[in-house]
């Protein structure tokens, strides 16, 4: 099975901060790596597939990049609404259906 | 709009058998991939199951493996998950959780509120 790893498992930062977050394949999945946000008591939502697309109705302040076995997640301008924990996914080679184990967003 | 509501959750003793259910409208059903995917409590997601739009494939992750079964009625738009022999470490909350195929690139999404199953003595 592919493993995701993703750093850090948590951080603090500011409204207004530039937030990066890394996921990382035990092996090359190309682009075949999507973005998930969930918040407290709520389902995840989708934020960006292929890597770097994002979902319609997401915030363009959202952005993924990445190819092979290394990808970020970034945020430009982090805002209240924001505060949440993120999961990346491969769907590469499947099954199973991976997930890294989580970041944490939290407010400084 | 697209929605998917899940049913069926609770407390269950362990060894006992549940079945969950995943109401699912404002989309062609019949056309998507079905998966359901839990989270225990304080923990990460976990891919559990898919079945096939047709319902002719279905795949397990190793933990749930001739424990679990996914079906689905097409008739009904309804997605199923029976939940035989459980555990305590089956305690979590299921999502019922679309997939999106594109050209062989696939995410999931939309994905239900979810329903607790609470697996304990």
């Amino acid at each position: 099975d592919i493993q995701m790893t993703q750093s850090p498992s948590s951080l603090s930062a500011s409204v207004g901060d530039r937030v990066t977050i890394t996921c990382r394949a035990s092996q090359s999945i190309r682009n075949y790596l999507n973005w998930y946000q969930q918040k407290p008591g709520k389902a995840p939502k989708l934020l960006i597939y292929a890597a770097s697309s994002l979902q319609s109705g997401v915030p363009s302040r959202f952005s993924g990049s990445g190819s092979g076995t290394d990808f970020t997640l970034t945020i430009s301008s982090l805002q209240p609404e924001d505060f949440a924990t993120y999961y990346c996914q491969q769907s590469y080679i499947t099954p199973p259906w991976t997930f890294g184990h989580g970041t944490k967003v939290e407010i400084k | 709009q697209v929605q998917l509501v899940e049913s069926g959750g609770g407390v269950v003793q362990p060894g006992r058998s549940l079945r969950l259910s995943c109401a699912a409208s404002g989309f062609t059903f019949s056309n998507y991939g079905m998966n359901w995917v839990r989270q225990a409590p304080g923990k990460g997601l976990e891919w559990v199951a898919l079945i096939w739009d047709d319902g002719s494939k279905k795949y397990y992750a190793d933990s749930v493996k001739g424990r679990f079964t996914i079906s689905r009625d097409n008739s009904k738009n309804t997605l199923y998950l029976q939940m035989n022999s459980l555990r305590a470490d089956d305690t979590a909350v299921y999502y019922c959780v679309t997939m999106v195929t594109v050209t062989a690139v696939s995410w999931f999404d939309p994905w239900g509120q979810g329903t607790l199953v609470t697996v304990s003595s």
